[in-house]
């Protein structure tokens, strides 16, 4: 298994701006997830982009995959204060079944 | 469906004391997955399961740590003695197949003072 890294580590935005978030990986990937995690709560899964998939649209997420460059983008659109958390990216494929996670980006957006 | 429960949520407990953290997986969902997560660390994934079996164990960190499966539907994950260090917040978490989304628990806070 691998785990990605997000960049950047952490960000401050204000409501109503976009919030773009980057992760990298390291070996060949079946598939790379991305996860949210409020303060004082487990992680929830947001979307899940195939290897074979380009860009993913869900609600104001919108997640990007590039295979040859082994990396990912999540862009949050119209930020709300409400999705002030930490964001996980976690690539999955290069042997085990298992997922495993990076330190992720800690996202505030401010009123 | 409840979502994967975890007991208890705090837990606070002394030095050397034997620690049992419990987890009920979604129904139906094959795979388990125990996690730790400290601000030192980040998120390490400790132990996984498939079919109550264990298949990789390898971020367990001591023996003290010991995690079991005896039905699909409850794990347990034990620490015997607690540290302090061992301090952290334990996830679990199960998924219905091997490279599919996983659905996490709530937690449990642990303080070993």
């Amino acid at each position: 298994s691998q785990q990605g890294e997000e960049d950047p580590q952490a960000l401050s935005i204000q409501e109503g701006e976009n919030a773009t978030m980057n992760c990298s990986y390291k070996t060949s990937i079946n598939n790379l997830q991305w996860y949210r995690q409020n303060s004082g709560r487990g992680l929830v899964h947001l979307i899940l982009i195939r290897s074979n998939e380009r860009e993913k649209h869900s609600g104001r997420l919108r997640v990007t995959l590039d295979t040859s460059k082994k990396s990912s983008s999540l862009l949050i659109t119209a930020s709300r204060a409400a999705d002030t958390a930490s964001y996980f990216c976690a690539p999955f494929g290069g042997g085990g079944n298992k997922l495993t996670f990076g330190t992720g980006t800690q996202l505030k957006v401010e009123l | 469906d409840a979502g994967v429960i975890q007991s208890p949520r705090h837990e606070v407990t002394e030095m050397g004391q034997e620690v049992t953290l419990r987890c009920k997986p979604i129904s139906g969902h094959d795979y388990l997955f125990w996690y730790r997560q400290t601000m030192m660390r980040g998120l390490e994934l400790l132990i996984y399961f498939n079919n109550n079996v264990p298949i990789d164990d390898s971020g367990m960190p001591e023996d003290r740590f010991s995690a079991k499966m005896p039905n699909a539907s409850f794990s347990t994950l034990k620490i015997q003695p607690s540290e302090p260090r061992d301090s952290a917040v334990y996830f679990c978490a199960s998924s219905g197949a091997t490279n599919e989304k996983l659905f996490f628990g709530s937690g449990t806070q642990l303080s070993v003072l």
